[in-house]
């Protein structure tokens, strides 16, 4: 049993339209981050989130992390093909090891030109 | 350095040899994991290093893994007697403090193809 579920897990879009993906758990978390990685590259961290109900902007990607902190999701405006990628969710279950970070799959975007 | 920086890139090797493979973290970052990427399977721990100790190799899968931390910084993980399971990439981060807030730099792995 995945511990992170995110979905969808392929997602090809055109040019300039939205989505958002998400990150699910039946856990509670610390906090949860967001990388990005591109092949043949190692994840880029995007943003962390800690605080349940916290919203965080970057540009044209907002993140939000569930009030019950068991969830979060990523939305793109107007996505560019710069934007593709695997996008993976991460975090430390509440009460384990503050180091450890368990991972979802990802979600593997492609935004057509 | 700039980054962390990994080596070898890509390593093809033969059932039941032994490989090394190597992480230079950020200069100063005290903090040192290991970790395996699966084609399916995602990221998975295999150890954590504080300076040149590791607390946590909880995520080793068997005896034939192991790892060394040296002088704070290198670290080498090493796979002995390999088998086609072992396929992966192995991805290494770093990150100047522990917590749970604390976000991962990560390298750009190194690509184990066990033939």
């Amino acid at each position: 049993t995945q511990l992170l579920e995110q979905s969808p897990q392929f997602l090809s879009i055109q040019e300039g339209e939205n989505l958002t993906v998400y990150c699910n758990s039946s856990s509670v978390f610390s906090s949860l981050q967001w990388y990005r990685q591109e092949p043949g590259e190692g994840p880029v961290l995007l943003v962390t989130v800690v605080t349940g109900g916290e919203v965080k902007k970057l540009k044209r990607l907002t993140f939000q992390f569930g009030d019950a902190r068991k969830d979060s999701s990523l939305h793109i405006t107007a996505a560019q093909p710069g934007d593709t990628g695997l996008y993976l969710c991460a975090g430390p279950p509440s009460g384990g090891s503050n180091y450890k970070l368990t991972f979802g799959k990802g979600t593997l975007l492609t935004v057509n030109p | 350095g700039a980054g962390v920086s990994q080596s070898p890139s890509n390593k093809v090797t033969e059932k039941g040899k032994d490989v090394e493979l190597r992480c230079d973290p950020i200069s100063g970052h005290t903090a040192l994991y290991w970790y395996r990427q699966s084609l399916g399977q995602g990221l998975e721990f295999l150890i954590y290093f504080q300076g040149n100790s590791a607390p946590d190799k909880s995520g080793l899968p068997s005896d034939r893994f192991s790892a060394e931390r040296t002088g704070g910084s290198v670290s080498t993980l090493t796979i002995q007697r390999t088998q086609q399971e072992d396929s992966a990439v192995y991805l290494c981060a770093s990150s100047a403090l522990t917590g749970s807030a604390v976000g991962y730099t990560f390298g750009s792995g190194t690509r184990l193809t066990v033939v």
